[in-house]
């Protein structure tokens, strides 16, 4: 069965720092992972999605990237600012099957 | 484009009673899936439909919950009776037609069992 793992489980960075959030996963027979958002109390929302054949996707100050045979995606944030702060859930899809991790709850500070 | 709708957002019910909610998919979207969400975990499948036919309910516990999507568009999902360990956010999230694609989420419902 997949297993999603997202290291670590909390950051806390000062604004206008790049920082990185991981995300590892067991079997590589994947179709694509998918990066999401999550504000507290709200539904997840979609920021960017990678297929299986793809390295990289990139949209405005994120990029994702992707390394199949070593269960790994990263997510890169560029300047982070005090509206980043979020929880981070990466999700592969194996299957018919999601798989999610914990997530990352970010907090960036002013 | 609208997205996933779903309703009610907020619902406090005691135990043993009964709760629905409600999910309207983005539209031409053949795949939804319910996802329950307890505070600091990631979503946990609950049951996955293709247009009206389930694909993938084996984590539904089927004493008390029960899924539909009857005319392959809108879906209920419903908790008959709840327990205090119900208490979570059910979320609604649907997909393309060929089911590899972007998924997108609804707000969810966050459910209260007292």
């Amino acid at each position: 069965k997949q297993e999603v793992t997202q290291i670590p489980a909390a950051l806390s960075v000062p604004e206008g720092e790049n920082l990185v959030l991981n995300c590892s996963f067991t079997d590589s027979a994947i179709y694509n992972l998918q990066w999401f958002r999550q504000d507290p109390g709200k539904g997840l929302t979609s920021l960017l999605l990678i297929q299986s054949s793809q390295r990289e996707q990139t949209s405005g100050r994120l990029n994702a990237s992707l390394d199949k045979s070593s269960g790994r995606s990263t997510l890169y944030i560029a300047a982070s600012q005090p509206g980043d702060s979020a929880t981070y859930l990466c999700a592969v899809r194996g299957g018919n099957q999601f798989y999610f991790g914990t997530g990352t709850s970010l907090t960036v500070i002013p | 484009e609208a997205g996933v709708a779903q309703s009610p957002r907020y619902k406090i019910i005691e135990k043993r009673q009964s709760v629905a909610f409600w999910c309207n998919p983005i539209s031409g979207h053949a795949t939804l899936y319910w996802y329950q969400q307890i505070l600091g975990q990631g979503p946990k499948l609950l049951i996955q439909f293709q247009n009206n036919g389930v694909v993938d309910d084996s984590q539904l516990p089927k004493d008390r919950f029960s899924a539909e999507r009857l005319k392959g568009v809108d879906s209920t999902l419903k908790i008959q009776p709840a327990k205090l360990e119900d208490s979570a956010v059910y979320l609604c999230a649907s997909q393309d037609r060929d089911g590899t694609g972007e998924l997108f989420f609804g707000e969810g419902s966050r459910l209260t069992v007292l």
